[in-house]
C-alpha cells in the first residue's frame, strides 16, 4: 500500500539552529509532493510543492526541500529556524501524478523551537 | 474571501445519532475531500470528490457517507456514529490536483 514516512515525530531545536525534516514514500510512479504546515490551533496551509522540473523547490517564510527519486525522499529543510516556526510539518503525496485528489499524509513532525 | 466553511465547529452527541457535518466552499473548486487527525497518525482522507456527483473512497471511508450534488458543498454524514469516530475533521477544497488544498477550520467531533 502506498505510505508516507516521516521519521522524525518530535523535534526540539534553538533559534538559529539548522532543520532537517525527513520524507519519505512508497509510490515508485509519477507523484506530486507536498510539505503542510500547522501552527498551533490554526488548519493546515501549504509550505512548498513539487510537481516537476527542478528538485530543489522553495517555498514559503525561508523553507525548501529537495526531491530525490532515487530514494523516494523529499526533505524539507530551513537553515535558520525561528520561535514562530513552531509548528506540526506534514509531508503529502498524491500518487498517480494527480490524476485524482487522493492526497496521503504522513503523521507529521512537531518541532518545538526555544528561544 | 476565499474560504472553506465547515459547521460544525464543535460537536458533542451519543453512539448511534446520526450526525451531517457541512462544508462549502466559494472558490468554485472541483475537488474537495474529508479528513480526520488523530494524534500520531496524521490526516487520513476519508473520501474525496473530483466533480459534482463524482466521490470516491479515502484510506478510511468506513463508517461515513458523503455527497456531492453541488459544486460547492460536500457533507459528510455519519449514519450511526462510533467512538472511534471521535476525531478532528477537515475539509479541503483546490482548483485541481496541481493546486494546493485549502482547509477549512476543522470540526471537533466526540462521540460518547
Amino acid at each position: 500500500a502506498q505510505s508516507v514516512s516521516q521519521h522524525n515525530h518530535h523535534v526540539i531545536l534553538s533559534e538559529a539552529a539548522s532543520l532537517e525534516l525527513g520524507c519519505n514514500y512508497s509510490y515508485g510512479g509519477t507523484v506530486n509532493l507536498f510539505w503542510y504546515v500547522q501552527y498551533p490551533g490554526q488548519h493546515l496551509q501549504l509550505l512548498l510543492k513539487y510537481f516537476s522540473g527542478d528538485p530543489l523547490v522553495k517555498g514559503i517564510k525561508g523553507f525548501e526541500a529537495e526531491f530525490i527519486k532515487s530514494k523516494f525522499s523529499f526533505n524539507l529543510r530551513k537553515p535558520s529556524v525561528q520561535w514562530s516556526d513552531t509548528a506540526e510539518y506534514f509531508c503529502a503525496v498524491n500518487p498517480w501524478g494527480g490524476a485524482t485528489n487522493k492526497l496521503i499524509f504522513g503523521t507529521g513532525t512537531l518541532l518545538a523551537v526555544q528561544p | 474571501e476565499a474560504q472553506v466553511t465547515q459547521n460544525p465547529r464543535y460537536l458533542i452527541t451519543v453512539t448511534g445519532k446520526k450526525l451531517t457535518v457541512t462544508c462549502s466552499q466559494n472558490m468554485n473548486h472541483e475537488y474537495m475531500s474529508w479528513y480526520r487527525q488523530d494524534p500520531g497518525l496524521g490526516l487520513r482522507q476519508i473520501y474525496y470528490s473530483m466533480n459534482v456527483e463524482v466521490t470516491d473512497k479515502g484510506d478510511v471511508p468506513e463508517g461515513y457517507k458523503v455527497s456531492r450534488k453541488e459544486k460547492r458543498n460536500f457533507p459528510l454524514i455519519l449514519e450511526s456514529p462510533s467512538p472511534n469516530q471521535t476525531s478532528l475533521y477537515f475539509c479541503a477544497s483546490s482548483l485541481n490536483t496541481y493546486q494546493p488544498q485549502h482547509f477549512g477550520d476543522g470540526t471537533r467531533l466526540s462521540i460518547l
